[in-house]
């Protein structure tokens, strides 16, 4: 069975912290990894990884895959309180010739000012 | 960028009714899309994935005769809660992959709050 386990499932820091949010997973013929940041409504676009060893950066975000592990991390530097959200990490698949993508139990995070 | 539009934002309904749900890719073909469900402060549960011109695939434990999925165009696939019950109510989200390719990536709906009374 497909699974994604991120951890923590709940982090609170003070605003200016560095955080690392992990994502570990096992699926069925891997495609891709991908971040996203969910606030009030439907999540929204942070990364997406296929290749091992290549960090993506977007500002203070960051993140990158480890497919021999089967995890990847995502990096938020000197975060700020607007980054309190719950960060969610899916993995997409492919099983019986179609494609899926399964989310992770998501990072609930707090940044305190 | 990439938009998919979902409607409605929210919904109240009686028990023992149906409700539609749909969502469009505005400006790129999706031959599949995928229906979640989230429960308050969880993970998205994917429901069915959706394709194009055939029938939907259901995830297990997914009732196919209570949600009903139609995906009849490469830009609109709806949701139908059949007679729905309280324990319907959840927050329903779709996905919609682009059709060029897996580096288009995967975009999201605004959701759909389902209330059922």
């Amino acid at each position: 069975e497909d699974k994604v386990v991120q951890s923590p499932l709940s982090l609170v820091v003070h605003e200016g912290d560095t955080v690392t949010l992990n994502c570990s997973y096992e699926v069925t013929n891997f495609r891709s990894l991908l971040w996203y940041k969910q606030e009030k409504k439907a999540p929204t676009f942070l990364f997406m990884l296929t290749s091992s060893g290549i960090e993506k950066k977007s500002g203070r975000l960051s993140s990158i895959l480890d497919k021999k592990e089967l995890f990847s991390i995502l990096n938020i530097t000197a975060t700020q309180t607007g980054d309190s959200a719950i960060y969610l990490c899916a993995v997409a698949g492919r099983r019986q010739g179609a494609q899926k993508l399964v989310f992770g139990q998501g990072t609930r995070l707090t940044i305190n000012p | 960028g990439a938009v998919v539009s979902q409607h409605p934002s929210r919904v109240i309904c009686k028990s023992g009714t149906s409700v539609k749900i749909e969502c469009r890719s505005l400006d790129f073909q999706a031959t599949t899309m995928f229906w979640y469900r989230q429960f308050p402060k969880k993970s998205l549960m994917l429901m069915a994935t959706s394709n194009e011109g055939s029938k939907a695939t259901y995830e297990q434990g997914v009732e196919k005769d209570k949600f009903l999925i139609n995906h009849a165009s490469l830009t609109l696939s709806t949701l139908t809660v059949t007679s729905a019950h309280p324990e319907d109510s959840s927050f329903y989200i779709c996905s919609a992959r682009d059709s060029r390719g897996a580096n288009y990536g995967y975009t999201f709906g605004s959701g759909t709050r389902l209330t059922v009374v």
